[in-house]
């Protein structure tokens, strides 16, 4: 199974919106409604940002938003704050007959 | 408070074993299916394992066969025995829990050290 496709890097202006796509195939993000979102600063580990494509977990500012068609994924930060500057990584449910849960490969989204 | 805590990372050699243990606390550790998801040096995450309540297991290609995934409901605790291992394994380990119906990762530990190396 492969990895979920993601942009090695994206960038924003503060208060600009920035989007990250995540690709992947009918077996994992177009098969299921099951995309998650992690935001990862350096050394420190993954936080949950969205779930289930668009779901936000308490706590998650509303600046972060999910969405899907087909088989890619997306996400929106909205309002680029310069705490966003991390790692974004998307994950996909793939079925327990394969890989159980498959990864992107991540993005670096830098605020400038 | 809801916590994760990995530990049992070190330096092992090519072909050796390791022990990772996750020690829950805040939740009810019994009634979420738990992961552990790897990370090497500067690079992506990867998913290694996962663990159903029911005790039912999940594995890659990458680890099926060396890994085994296991828990421990009346101490709270969460293992990874990782058996016959290769520099490719050298990476930093988090146990995650998992929730909902689409297992996100909710809660990760601080991560725990592992270096396959003669």
């Amino acid at each position: 199974q492969s990895a979920l496709t993601q942009p090695p890097s994206a960038s924003g202006s503060p208060g600009q919106s920035v989007t990250i796509s995540c690709t992947g195939t009918s077996s994992d993000v177009g098969g299921y409604n099951y995309v998650s979102w992690y935001q990862q600063h350096p050394g420190k580990a993954p936080k949950l940002m969205i779930y289930e494509v668009s779901k936000r977990p308490s706590g998650v500012p509303d600046r972060f938003s999910g969405s899907k068609s087909g088989n890619t994924a997306s996400l929106t930060v909205s309002g680029l704050q310069a705490e966003d500057e991390a790692d974004y990584y998307c994950s996909s449910y793939a079925g327990s007959n394969n890989f159980y849960v498959v990864f992107g490969g991540g993005t670096k989204l830098t605020v400038l | 408070e809801v916590q994760l805590v990995e530990s049992g990372g070190g330096l092992v050699q090519p072909g050796g074993s390791l022990r990772l243990s996750c020690a829950a606390s805040g939740f009810t550790f019994s009634s979420y299916d738990m992961h552990w998801v790897r990370q090497a040096t500067g690079k992506g995450l990867e998913w290694v394992s996962a663990i159903g309540t029911a005790g039912d297991t999940y594995y890659p290609g990458s680890v099926k066969g060396r890994f085994t995934i296991s828990r421990e409901n009346a101490k709270n605790s969460l293992y990874l025995q990782m058996n016959s291992l290769r520099a490719g394994d050298t990476a930093v380990y988090y146990c995650a829990r998992a929730s909902g119906a689409s297992d996100a990762f909710d809660i990760w530990g601080q991560g725990t050290m592992v270096t396959v190396s003669s």
